[in-house]
């Protein structure tokens, strides 16, 4: 069984670029959801993803969105970067009726400068 | 909508001695609660959760969490701490209604010294 995985591991922009983030997620789930994690803070939802279709989302602008691929496989895309997107993204999966239970991957750190 | 307190950031603590992270919550509705682990340059790990029934929960690593409602509160303890338990610890919590977001605190930085 293969755990979560997200690439690239690190990535620098600039601001204004555009960037895309990958997760393949644990073999059996269907359920994929993003966080951003800005330096010394917890956490914070953006999205979740069920059967390629957004089921939540948290208080982050459109210039954030996602993707979710038939194979459960799942794109994180940040338009306009600013300095503050600068975090490691985490991507987490789940079944969806073992929600509770969210596999995260090591994320990727992007640095904006 | 949930918050999450973690009331300190950083725990230094010394090998064998107890550990106490706190983590206090607020919301209108019931939640379920989480304990997430955090290595170096590692992603989130589940270290324990509460549902529902026993209010105190045990990991397989010797951590435990109490729910206390009326205090609306989700302490994690461990008795005798090793040096691999280095780490930022993180309380969540998700409401019933709404269990796919997760919302997370600061997160607690435990150190274990020799």
């Amino acid at each position: 069984e293969t755990g979560v995985t997200q690439s690239p591991t690190h990535l620098i922009k600039t601001r204004g670029q555009q960037v895309t983030l990958r997760c393949s997620s644990q073999s059996g789930h269907n359920t994929v959801s993003w966080y951003q994690q800005a330096l010394g803070q917890g956490p914070q939802f953006i999205f979740q993803y069920y059967r390629e279709e957004e089921n939540g989302r948290g208080n982050f602008p459109p210039r954030f969105s996602g993707l979710q691929f038939p194979n459960y496989s799942s794109e994180l895309n940040v338009n306009a970067l600013e300095l503050d997107d600068s975090a490691l993204y985490l991507c987490a999966s789940s079944s969806r009726d073992r929600w509770e239970t969210q596999y995260f991957g090591p994320g990727t750190r992007l640095l904006v400068l | 909508a949930q918050s999450v307190t973690q009331l300190d950031s950083q725990v230094p603590v010394f090998e064998e001695a107890p550990v106490e992270l706190r983590c206090n919550y607020s919301s209108s509705v019931s939640v379920y609660l989480f304990w997430y682990v955090q290595y170096p340059n590692q992603g989130l790990q589940l270290l324990l959760k509460y549902l529902s029934g026993s209010t105190l929960v045990e990991s397989i690593n010797g951590f435990e969490a109490e729910f206390n409602k009326s205090q609306t509160s989700f302490h994690l303890r461990k008795p005798s701490v090793h040096i691999s338990d280095t780490a930022e610890y993180f309380c969540a919590v998700s409401d019933v209604s709404n269990d796919y977001k997760l919302s997370f605190g600061a997160g607690t930085t435990v150190t274990v010294r020799a």
